[in-house]
């Protein structure tokens, strides 16, 4: 069974740049995750889907960052335009079943860095 | 609001035990787990644990203590390739996000 994948493995873009990440979760997992870790913090959610549906974006830092999972599959997060802080390494995570989402299959990451 | 505290670094020897603590405070408790990262991996997980006590898998051992808040992960017969960052996570909700502490280096050295 083939793990999280995640695209691309790292990004170097310019200020006010886009760019866009893609996740494509573990075939039959409803419900994925996005979180980010930048350098010397902890990992912090940004939102969840469950299918292609929005449950949670609370923690979405601003409007320049847009998420989106096209049939309930893979999905994508954009940012645009991106900003130095957005610097940082952006996880993707996905697990079958809400009741056991204590346990999440993450991805290897995207190594997003802004300059 | 919902934080986690985990110490920052441990360094052990090979062949020794070590035990990394974490407290919590949460508005809602569903449950305590920990994840293992390598350096450039992904965090995989390692254990949950629901209700109090001590939970065992293989070398890594998980314990729950609701009542005051606290858990920790006890790694047995360290080996190098235990090098890593040990994280401590709850859930958000009940079918939610993992909120996560600060994780802790874990460093073996021969």
């Amino acid at each position: 069974e083939a793990g999280v994948t995640q695209f691309p493995s790292h990004s170097v873009i310019e200020k006010g740049q886009t760019v866009t990440l893609r996740c494509d979760p573990i075939s039959g997992h409803d419900n994925l995750y996005w979180y980010r870790r930048v350098m010397g913090k902890e990992i912090k959610f940004l939102l969840h889907f469950v299918k292609e549906s929005k449950q949670d974006e609370s923690g979405m830092p601003n409007n320049r960052f847009l998420a989106e999972r096209t049939g309930g599959t893979y999905s994508t997060l954009k940012v645009q335009p991106a900003e130095l802080e957005d610097s940082g390494v952006y996880f993707c995570a996905s697990s079958q079943d809400s009741d056991f989402s204590y346990e999440q299959y993450f991805g290897p990451g995207t190594r997003l860095t802004v300059t | 609001g919902q934080s986690l505290e985990q110490p920052s670094e441990v360094t052990a020897v090979e062949g020794a035990i070590v035990q990394i603590n974490c407290t919590y405070q949460t508005s809602g408790f569903y449950g305590l787990s920990w994840y293992q990262q390598h350096d450039g991996g992904a965090p995989t997980f390692l254990s949950y644990n629901a209700l109090d006590g001590l939970e065992e898998t293989g070398r890594f051992s998980s314990f729950l203590s609701r009542s005051d808040s606290y858990g920790y992960l006890l790694l047995q017969e360290l080996q190098m390739k235990d090098s890593a960052s040990y994280f401590c996570a709850v859930r958000g909700g009940s079918q939610g996000n993992l909120i996560f502490g600060k994780g802790t280096k874990l460093s073996v050295k021969p």
